[in-house]
């Protein structure tokens, strides 16, 4: 079973378009975060989640709306797309009391 | 702020060389340390982390770290690397602060490894 599983893992879109990635954790993980990677292999956090309350939300543009259904899932929508948002998403998860993060295998989106 | 510092951007070895990769952070309080390796195409693993204790860590695949409280650093090293650990590897720290826990990275030391 994939511990932080992620959908889709490509995804190629027009710019002005509204995409949503899904992410879904099987470890019973509190936490729940976006981070993207950019072309230079830079990681970043975007948003965190703790018990689908938002407890970090990093500079970014109110274009990226995250939802937390509950504490397994936390999904990125993101509106009206720009070519400079093309990147790896990675969604990662991890227990508030113990450090590290467990990642998914990570989206790449390319805006066109 | 806290901050992550990877020296090296691109490191080329053959097989069989040892290997050092350093970092270096800048935060104030309690740190927890971590390397990631990410390999061509995938996503982030855990190689190893430091909590507290033994300040000499050992991760999978034979890497190991130390951390230097004087020096803020937590290099990864590796006595002899292989063609298999040709990837990205990423230092980062643990900011834990209340209820929030978020991974800061370094920008990352791509390793190609020679057969």
């Amino acid at each position: 079973d994939t511990a932080v599983s992620q959908t889709p893992k490509y995804l190629v879109t027009q710019m002005g378009n509204d995409k949503s990635i899904k992410c879904e954790q099987n470890l019973g993980h509190d936490t729940m975060y976006w981070y993207k990677q950019d072309s230079k292999k830079f990681l970043k956090i975007m948003f965190s989640y703790n018990n689908k309350e938002l407890i970090i939300n990093e500079t970014v543009p109110n274009r990226f709306s995250p939802k937390s259904p509950d504490k397994a899932h936390l999904n990125l929508h993101i509106n009206s797309l720009e070519l400079g948002d093309s990147a790896v998403y990675f969604c990662a998860s991890s227990h508030v009391s113990r450090f590290g993060a467990f990642f998914g295998q990570g989206t790449r989106l390319t805006v066109v | 702020a806290q901050s992550v510092s990877q020296h090296n951007h691109h490191v080329i070895l053959s097989e069989a060389a040892s290997l050092e990769l350093g970092c270096n952070y800048s935060y104030g309080g309690t740190v927890n340390l971590f390397w990631y390796v990410q390999y061509p195409g995938q996503h982030l693993q855990l190689l190893l982390k430091y909590f507290s204790g033994d300040p000499l860590v050992k991760g999978i695949k034979g890497f190991e770290a130390e951390f230097i409280k004087s020096k803020f650093s937590f290099n990864l090293r590796k006595p002899s690397v292989q063609w298999s650990d040709t990837a990205e590897y990423f230092c980062a720290v643990n900011a834990r602060n209340g209820a929030t826990n978020k991974l800061i990275f370094g920008t990352g030391t791509l390793l190609a490894v020679q057969p």
